[in-house]
């Protein structure tokens, strides 16, 4: 069966700092794998996506994710926090029929 | 632009009301899906759609009904709401087929209280 999880609900950091939002996925085909960002009060944003070809694939406002079929995961970086990255986000894995959400990690950066 | 529409975005109801969500596609997706997302489950999927005339259940379908007689429309209903349907729920599209490496789009989102 195909699943996503999400490590960590709740994510804090400081402004500045490394972001690290962590995803791993179960899949037994290759996986479209994506992330997307969900300000308060808002609909769903795509932030980047993986398909085929280059593993580590940028995406919107800084952030960036690896895609490592080894390890299983597609983690969701960014070098340096701002104060408007704090939002709720989803790792989501598209496959066959199913479109297959994390439950989301919540970022908040800290002044 | 290509967009997801739901309405309405904001809905108070009572128990036993029969009510529709209403969610259009200008973008000619063969997918169509509808989430609720609540604290700490994430999104959930209720019912999605392959195609005109094609729908399944996702998993938690109780209390709930779709259809799809149009490519670009997917409404949700409620033929007898509870307060436990309480939730945020989305609307979401996407290709299918040799292009499911194409993103979903979802809607703005509609919360829905029932009292």
């Amino acid at each position: 069966a195909q699943s996503v999880t999400q490590l960590g609900s709740h994510v804090s950091v400081s402004e500045g700092a490394l972001v690290l939002l962590r995803c791993n996925y179960s899949s037994s085909v290759p996986p479209y794998l994506f992330w997307y960002v969900q300000y308060p009060n808002q609909g769903l944003q795509l932030l980047l996506k993986y398909t085929t070809g280059a593993t580590l694939v940028k995406g919107i406002n800084g952030f960036e994710a690896e895609f490592k079929k080894s390890e299983t995961s597609f983690h969701l970086t960014k070098p340096s926090a701002h104060m408007s990255d704090a939002a709720e986000y989803f790792c989501v894995l598209n496959r066959d029929d199913k479109i297959i959400f994390g439950k989301g990690t919540r970022l908040h950066i800290l002044p | 632009e290509a967009q997801v529409t739901q309405n309405p975005r904001y809905l108070i109801t009572v128990t036993g009301k029969k009510l529709t969500v209403t969610c259009s596609q200008n973008m000619n997706h063969e997918y169509m899906s509808w989430y609720r997302q609540d604290p700490g489950l994430g999104l959930r999927q209720i019912y999605y759609s392959m195609n005109v005339e094609v729908t399944d259940k996702g998993d938690v379908p109780e209390g709930y009904k779709v259809s799809r007689k149009e490519k670009r429309n997917f409404p949700l209903i409620l033929e007898s709401p509870s307060p436990n349907q309480t939730s945020l729920y989305f609307c979401a599209s996407s290709r299918r087929g040799t292009l499911m490496n194409t993103e979903a789009f979802f809607g703005q989102g509609t919360r829905l209280t029932v009292v």
